[in-house]
């Protein structure tokens, strides 16, 4: 198993253009999480699915952001109208449920800068 | 609201010496805690948690609800150590749990 792996590394793209990242979390993880993290901070949670169910949203995640977990495996987030501000690091991880609080474990992240 | 501060932006000690990285939290309820380590060019991994009780690495860390605090600590810092830490506050009131992270702490160690 390679872990949590996440597609693409990085993304440049232009103001105003839409993005889509992709996250494959460890098989048999049934949570998974999205993370954003900037410049000398630590990451932020944005989003929760337990299965393909999206559980909980953070107020970080504005109406330009949109997540999918439609089969219960892998993850797309989606920012339309991207901003100068979106240019962050967004990591995935994943846990399970089998114990309450199990460790999450990250990918790589997606590093999206906005020109 | 829940919060974990992490005084130090960036600690430098020699090789050899001790080493505490700081860690405090606010939360209302038993609070579950965490350190995770990144390494140059690697993936943020878990180091430990509070409710295992165990040493990895040589860190070791002990949660003190009176202070608040959930220190990180190792007795003789190795080269190897150098890595950005975090301190990461599970939120029970989460249904999935999530963590909420410091702004974390850079860890140099000089030969």
């Amino acid at each position: 198993d390679t872990g949590v792996s996440q597609d693409p590394r990085h993304k440049i793209t232009k103001r105003g253009q839409n993005v889509t990242f992709r996250c494959d979390p460890i098989s048999e993880h049934n949570r998974l999480y999205w993370y954003r993290q900037t410049l000398g901070q630590g990451p932020e949670f944005l989003t929760y699915f337990q299965n393909e169910a999206q559980l909980e949203k953070s107020r970080l995640l504005s109406d330009r952001f949109s997540a999918e977990r439609p089969k219960g495996s892998f993850s797309t987030l989606e920012i339309q109208r991207t901003e100068q501000g979106d240019s962050a690091m967004y990591l995935c991880a994943s846990s399970s449920d089998l114990v309450a609080n199990q460790p999450q474990h990250f990918g790589d992240g997606t590093r999206l800068s906005i020109l | 609201a829940q919060r974990v501060t992490q005084p130090e932006k960036l600690l430098s000690v020699f090789k050899g010496a001790p080493v505490e990285l700081k860690c405090n939290y606010s939360y209302s309820g038993s609070p579950e805690l965490f350190w995770y380590v990144q390494y140059s060019r690697q993936r943020l991994q878990l180091l430990l948690r509070h409710i295992s009780r165990e040493s990895i690495k040589g860190f070791t860390a002990d949660l003190n609800k009176g202070e608040t605090s959930f220190h990180l600590k190792k007795p003789f810092a190795q080269e190897e150590d150098s890595a950005m830490y975090y301190c990461a506050l599970s939120d029970n009131s989460n249904s999935g749990y999530a963590l909420n992270f410091g702004k974390g702490t850079s860890l140099l160690v000089t030969p």
